[in-house]
């Protein structure tokens, strides 16, 4: 079936770095355009970044702006959140979607960042 | 970066109506903005239930619909269910970058 599946979260001491995963499953990656979501506990949801489908086009929020990077390799079909400067308010749980209408949503990785 | 702005809570009695709204901080909210709304209950991922203002997914209930009201985003839910009781947010678009709103809090009471 469409799938999205997350990866990569875990807990990290501030100023760490991570990398999560998103691998696409059923459907033709190289197609769409794909975003980064968090959802801090207890919080609202935050959009964080897209990348188009080619990986021309990526736009990010202020608040990770310089400090995560957003990445896709068509070819593995997977995309990825490179978060480095990690600070406590980035502990979150981190959905992929696939843009076109925000349809498919991966359930989610934790990341903690605590000492 | 702009602000988007839901009222925090709601509540509507089994059978009601009720609207619910999406301010920008940057003036009115205009198709242009390609407004989302989403449905999230506890535990579970969001789903998206009015893209691009008033288009509805296959599995979005007949009784919500989404529309431009008063210089705001707005989705209205006629004639409320016990499972409707969840989390609603919208998403605005701004020349690339996206904003999620603060979330409404609906209780169906």
């Amino acid at each position: 079936q469409v799938q999205l599946v997350e990866s990569g979260g875990g807990l990290v001491k501030p100023g760490g770095s991570l990398r999560l995963s998103c691998a696409a499953s059923e459907f033709t990656f190289s197609d769409y355009y794909m975003s980064w979501i968090r959802q801090a506990p207890g919080k609202g949801l935050e959009w964080l970044s897209y990348i188009s489908s080619t990986g021309n086009s990526i736009y990010y929020a202020d608040s990770v702006k310089g400090r995560f990077t957003i990445s896709r390799d068509n070819a593995r079909k997977s995309l990825y959140l490179q978060m480095n400067s990690l600070r406590a308010e980035d502990t979150a749980v981190y959905y992929c979607a696939r843009e076109d209408g925000y349809n498919i949503w991966g359930q989610g990785t934790m990341v903690t960042v605590s000492s | 970066q702009a602000v988007v702005t839901q009222e925090p809570s709601l509540t509507v009695s089994p059978g009601g109506t009720v609207t619910l709204t999406c301010g920008s901080s940057t003036g009115a909210v205009t198709s242009g903005h390609y407004p989302y709304w989403f449905q999230q209950k506890p535990g579970q991922a969001p789903r998206t239930l009015i893209y691009d203002t008033n288009n509805k997914h296959s599995w979005t209930p007949a009784r919500f619909s989404g529309s431009l009201l008063g210089g705001k985003a707005a989705l209205t839910l006629s004639g409320a269910q016990p499972e409707d009781e969840a989390d609603y947010y919208c998403l605005l678009s701004y020349s690339g970058a996206r904003v999620f709103g603060g979330g409404t809090k609906l209780t169906v009471l």
